[in-house]
């Protein structure tokens, strides 16, 4: 079936330096969200794209269908950006099917 | 003012008991989903709702039912709860609806232990 596939499963980064989340998908999908697992294991929505990228304060995301990707890119990273995030596409039958989610930890 | 609740937060239960899982919603979406999250995985759609009345089977329905009484609410039902379903479950409303997709949002989780 469709599936997602997310990466890295584990990141580090040193507060202020940046890097990049990548999810890549077996098919053609409609649409991307990204969501944040924070400390209290809630997930918080961090964007819903159907195409091209948007950007909210140090976080920006793009989604392209034709290539079946997705990426979220954090820049000068904080110590409150770390938690697991998670990508999750809209399928042709416009179910969320989720990646294994990125453990992101942001060190001093 | 959250948007979508859970209760319980956190329940232990013996093998071979009910339990109920509750959300609700105040998003007025017609859309409900239950999910399971396990440590290393992603979200598993387990069933979800179109509105008051109806259930739908997701990816991995069995050992569950639904129950959606109204809009606002959306119960998980595990009728004979076995420690395989020890797991994170989140409920979450939106998705496509009248043609329109409008992303979902998720509640805080119930953190379920079978023993």
């Amino acid at each position: 079936g469709d599936q997602v596939e997310q990466s890295p499963s584990a990141l580090s980064l040193h507060e202020g330096t940046g890097s990049a989340l990548r999810c890549n998908f077996t098919t053609t999908m409609r649409a991307v969200q990204w969501f944040r697992k924070n400390s209290r294991g809630s997930l918080i929505n961090l964007f819903y794209l159907a195409s091209g990228t948007k950007e909210n304060g140090r976080l920006k995301s793009a989604f392209d269908s034709k290539e079946r990707y997705s990426t979220l890119h954090i820049r000068d990273a904080q110590l409150e950006d770390s938690g697991t995030y998670f990508c999750a596409a809209v399928s042709g039958s416009w179910q969320l099917i989720f990646g294994s989610g990125t453990q992101l930890t942001v060190m001093p | 003012e959250a948007a979508v609740t859970q209760s319980p937060r956190n329940k232990v239960a013996v093998t071979g008991g009910k339990v109920t899982l509750s959300c609700n919603q105040t998003n007025n979406h017609n859309n409900m989903y239950w999910y399971r999250q396990d440590t290393g995985h992603g979200l598993r759609l387990i069933h979800y709702s179109y509105g008051a009345g109806s259930t739908e089977k997701g990816d991995i329905p069995d050992g569950y039912k639904a129950s959606r009484p109204s809009q606002e609410n959306f119960s998980l039902i595990l009728e004979l709860a076995t420690p395989s379903q020890t797991s994170v479950y989140f409920c979450a409303s939106g998705g496509r609806d009248w043609g329109i997709y409008a992303e979902q949002f998720f509640g805080p989780g119930t953190r379920l232990t079978v023993l």
